[in-house]
């Protein structure tokens, strides 16, 4: 059962086009994590939210987690073909154990020239 | 290049085999995970050793069984392996044992049971 359910699961948009991705869940996360992964690589840290509410930018890329804790977005400004991968939002319900840390199944993002 | 090896890259096995997969983490991480990514179940955690101490389990399996040696590399030992364990398998490490951490991945193993 995901926990973290991630929409939409496929996107294909042009180079220079905005897009959202989104990840909601039914239960609080005490933090949650945001990760690219490229085709044969593993899984890249992008960021850490922990405080509902929180907005975190990174260049284009712009995280937020909900104030309940229970979502988070991911919105990419003038996306660009580098930009191309397997976004996973990941989460854990607890502070002292990786015993309930998932990830959701991915929204796979393709940006074309 | 995270810092995390894995090996090996590739591995072909027949049912009811068994394998182990090696992983060292980053230079000065005490803290090692271990994930299954299938295309049906997405990346699911398996376990976390620290400091070589077993620390969480996740959706790891009875057959499975992994450990943290005092220089700190980790194996993972997959026995009585089923079609279904094929999967890529990756190792992460971190300095800090809590969450939320900064994880760095290894490039995986590709395990294929035939």
């Amino acid at each position: 059962t995901q926990l973290l359910e991630q929409s939409p699961q496929f996107l294909s948009i042009q180079e220079g086009e905005n897009l959202t991705v989104y990840c909601n869940s039914s239960s609080v996360f005490s933090s949650l994590q945001w990760y690219r992964q490229e085709p044969g690589e593993g899984p890249v840290l992008l960021v850490t939210v922990v405080t509902g509410g929180e907005v975190k930018k990174l260049k284009r890329l712009t995280f937020q987690f909900g104030d309940a804790r229970k979502d988070s977005s991911l919105h990419i400004t003038a996306a660009q073909p580098g930009d191309t991968g397997l976004y996973l939002c990941a989460g854990s319900m607890t502070t002292d154990s990786w015993g309930k840390f998932q990830f959701g199944a991915g929204t796979q993002v393709v940006v074309t020239p | 290049d995270s810092g995390v090896t894995q090996t090996p890259k590739h591995l072909i096995t027949a049912t009811g085999q068994r394998v182990t997969l090696r992983c060292s983490p980053r230079s000065g991480d005490l803290s090692v995970y271990w994930y299954q990514q299938s295309l049906d179940q997405g990346l699911q955690f398996l376990i976390q050793y620290y400091n070589g101490e077993e620390r969480a389990k996740g959706n790891i399996l009875e057959r499975f069984s992994a450990q943290q040696f005092p220089d700190l590399h980790s194996e993972l030992n997959l026995s009585s392996l089923e079609l279904g364990d094929s999967a890529l398998y990756f190792c992460a490490s971190s300095s800090s044992g809590t969450t939320p951490s900064e994880q760095y991945f290894g490039p995986g193993t590709r395990l294929t049971v035939t």
